[in-house]
């Protein structure tokens, strides 16, 4: 069974930018999450779709968004990056009734 | 979700037992202990969790105080591959919420 897929692995984008990431869940899975870290911040919980229904959000500014479709593939997108937007981006995906989540190795997002 | 408390670091010898401790001394009835680590530049994997009975797997083992204040992680023969990250977190499975909050978790360094 293929794991959780995440593309592009790296990007580097300038500053007032906008970007969008790529991840796909496990098959079968219907929950996708979205993490950022930093070094400064650690591990942040940016939000959480559902069968395409945005279920949970963190706390982070408007700028960050997010979609699910109806295979359970999901993108996020920054809009108008800034440097401190520089982090690796993290999305798990977790089957319904099975309480772990699985993580993809992630995208890393450098803003110059 | 409760706060978890992780020493910053710890080492132990290849081949030994490596004790991970967690406090989590504010943890409600509905909160389950998780696991998760992460080796450098990739997502965290899921390791174990547990309620309140001692459990375990095929990567470690899971022991809870009576109380439940506190946990131990024990991976029990360690080699090189398990130097990483280590968090532990508490979660509820009640409601909608998967979000995980991850604390900045205990490097442990394995030595040859």
């Amino acid at each position: 069974k293929a794991g959780v897929t995440q593309t592009p692995r790296y990007l580097i984008k300038t500053r007032g930018q906008q970007v969008t990431l790529s991840c796909s869940p496990i098959s079968g899975h219907r929950s996708v999450s979205w993490y950022q870290q930093t070094p400064g911040q650690g591990l942040q919980f940016l939000f959480e779709y559902f069968s395409e229904t945005q279920r949970n959000k963190g706390n982070f500014p408007g700028r960050f968004s997010g979609r699910q479709f109806s295979n359970s593939r999901s993108e996020m997108n920054v809009s108008t990056l800034e440097l401190g937007d520089s982090a690796l981006y993290l999305c798990a995906s977790r089957s319904t009734g099975i309480a772990e989540a699985f993580f993809g190795q992630g995208t890393r997002l450098t803003v110059v | 979700d409760a706060k978890t408390t992780q020493p910053p670091s710890m080492d132990c010898a290849e081949g030994r037992a490596a004790n991970l401790p967690c406090n989590h001394s504010t943890i409600s009835g509905n909160e389950y202990v998780y696991w998760y680590r992460q080796i450098h530049s990739q997502g965290p994997q899921y390791i174990i969790h547990g309620l309140k009975n001692n459990e375990t797997n095929e990567m470690a083992s899971l022991i809870i105080t009576e109380d439940r204040k506190s946990s131990t992680l024990i991976l029990p023969h360690a080699t090189l591959r398990d130097t990483a990250v280590y968090y532990c977190i508490v979660r509820s499975h009640t409601g909608a919420n998967s979000k995980l909050t991850f604390g900045k978790g205990i490097t442990l360094s394995v030595r040859p």
